[in-house]
């Protein structure tokens, strides 16, 4: 099974609401990444989790904030988010982190901010 | 630190006709290099990578891509195109050394003419 799973499809949400992002993965991976992607553009790496713990943070707003529960779920928490946040929220999952590993995506979350 | 570019943003071939999507990356040392596709409202399907074994790396729907240090180059070519390859195609690089951080080339859209 390489299946990465992301949920919801599709959210449409306000500036002033709290959401939640969801990712799964069953493959035993210990590397997993949070991609934000414009429409005609590539993704751009918003987190790395190593090993359940936090390792790269691009410089992301506050208001979105990464959680990692176990080594399986990886979750995006939004909250007050603006109108250019809108885009295709992606995760990722590798075997670990580095080494050349490959990533394997999910289908991702179509976030629309209003 | 490194770079990836992609020739051509826009690139249509018969169907039938040879496939060649350009990459070029910039780098201190040889890095892990990927071909992902990505078809509309999906996400990103890894079709090769390279981390040094072969220079002539075989992947999945009959794409290929070699490896040139002399040119720091990795193109991906398909001998005879099929409709089905219409997609957007981004090549990545990451570093050998430290957190599998990809970085992503602009992308190339493929159309094929019938």
């Amino acid at each position: 099974d390489t299946e990465v799973t992301q949920t919801p499809k599709h959210l449409v949400m306000g500036m002033t609401n709290k959401k939640s992002l969801k990712c799964e993965q069953h493959m035993g991976h210990r590397a997993m990444y949070w991609y934000k992607q414009k429409a005609k553009k590539p993704p751009e790496l918003m987190f790395v989790y190593s090993y359940e713990k936090l390792s790269i943070n691009e410089s992301v707003p506050s208001r979105f904030s990464p959680e990692c529960p176990n080594s399986s779920l990886l979750n995006l928490h939004l909250h007050a988010l603006q109108p250019e946040d809108s885009a295709l929220y992606l995760c990722a999952s590798s075997q670990v982190s580095g080494q050349g590993y490959e990533q394997y995506f999910g289908p991702g979350t179509r976030l629309t901010v209003t | 630190a490194q770079s990836v570019t992609q020739l051509g943003s826009h690139v249509s071939v018969s169907e039938g006709a040879l496939v060649l999507l350009r990459c070029n990356y910039s780098s201190s040392v040889p890095p892990y290099l990927f071909w992902y596709v990505q078809y509309p409202n999906q996400g990103l399907q890894l079709l090769l990578k390279y981390t040094s074994a072969a220079t002539l790396v075989k992947g999945i729907n009959g794409f290929e891509a070699e490896f040139k240090k002399s040119e720091t180059s990795f193109h991906l070519t398909k001998p005879s195109a099929h409709m089905s390859d219409a997609a957007e195609y981004f090549c990545a690089v990451s570093l050998r050394v430290g957190a599998q951080k990809l970085v992503f080339g602009q992308g190339t859209r493929l159309t094929i003419i019938p």
